[in-house]
């Protein structure tokens, strides 16, 4: 069965700072992979995918997450946080059953972005 | 190309009413995801639609929930005789196939308040 475990529900930086949201993973085969980001009472957006590429994914806004199996981690990273980045942020791995794909959420971490 | 819409944003219930939620999925797209975000809570999958067919509600309750995809016409997700437990975010997705690789995209959600 997948799962993904998201091991911070709170994050604080400083504007400017490099931001860390760390994700770890289970899954009995090749997993799809997934950060997707929500600001407040607004839908989900999708920052980045990984579906057995290269290893290292950039997504939108300066966003990137290294896929690294032999910890089965997949963390989002950005060098230098920004106000408009503080939001909900979920890891999310792609489930295949029965042909699709069934995404699995983690509990979400919570970025909060300090001046 | 407008995004998955959803209807209405803000829906308030008194227990024992019903709830009907509708989406539309992006142009093209004829696959519907629907998923529940309950307060502090990562998204939890509902059930999976294509056009007439119910693929999968493994994560839908038993009771009180149905879900439809018609051949015409938005999503719609119906709860019957709400309860407070019913309150929370409910998510659609769209995508224009079933494949792992495929991103799946979000409305805005519905917000479902019952008092």
């Amino acid at each position: 069965a997948q799962s993904v475990t998201q091991l911070d529900s709170h994050v604080s930086v400083s504007e400017g700072t490099p931001v860390l949201l760390r994700c770890n993973y289970s899954s009995s085969y090749s997993p799809s992979l997934f950060w997707y980001v929500q600001h407040p009472n607004k839908g989900l957006q999708l920052l980045l995918k990984y579906t057995s590429a290269a290893t290292l994914v950039k997504g939108i806004n300066g966003f990137e997450a290294e896929f690294k199996k032999s910890e089965t981690s997949f963390h989002l990273t950005k060098p230098s946080a920004h106000m408009s980045d503080a939001a909900e942020y979920f890891c999310v791995v792609g489930a295949l059953s029965g042909g699709y794909n069934k995404l699995i959420f983690g509990a979400g971490t919570r970025l909060a972005v300090h001046p | 190309n407008a995004g998955v819409m959803q209807n209405p944003r803000h829906l308030v219930r008194r227990r024992g009413q019903e709830a009907r939620l509708r989406c539309s999925p992006m142009k093209g797209h004829s696959h519907v995801y629907w998923y529940r975000q309950l307060p502090e809570e990562g998204l939890k999958f509902m059930v999976y639609l294509q056009k007439e067919n119910i693929i999968d509600e493994s994560g839908m309750p038993k009771e009180r929930f149905s879900a439809e995809f018609p051949k015409e016409g938005p999503s719609i997700l119906r709860i019957q005789q709400v309860v407070r437990g019913d309150s929370a975010a409910y998510f659609c997705a769209s995508s224009p196939s079933e494949t792992g690789k495929n991103i799946q995209y979000f409305g805005a959600g519905t917000r479902l308040s019952v008092l």
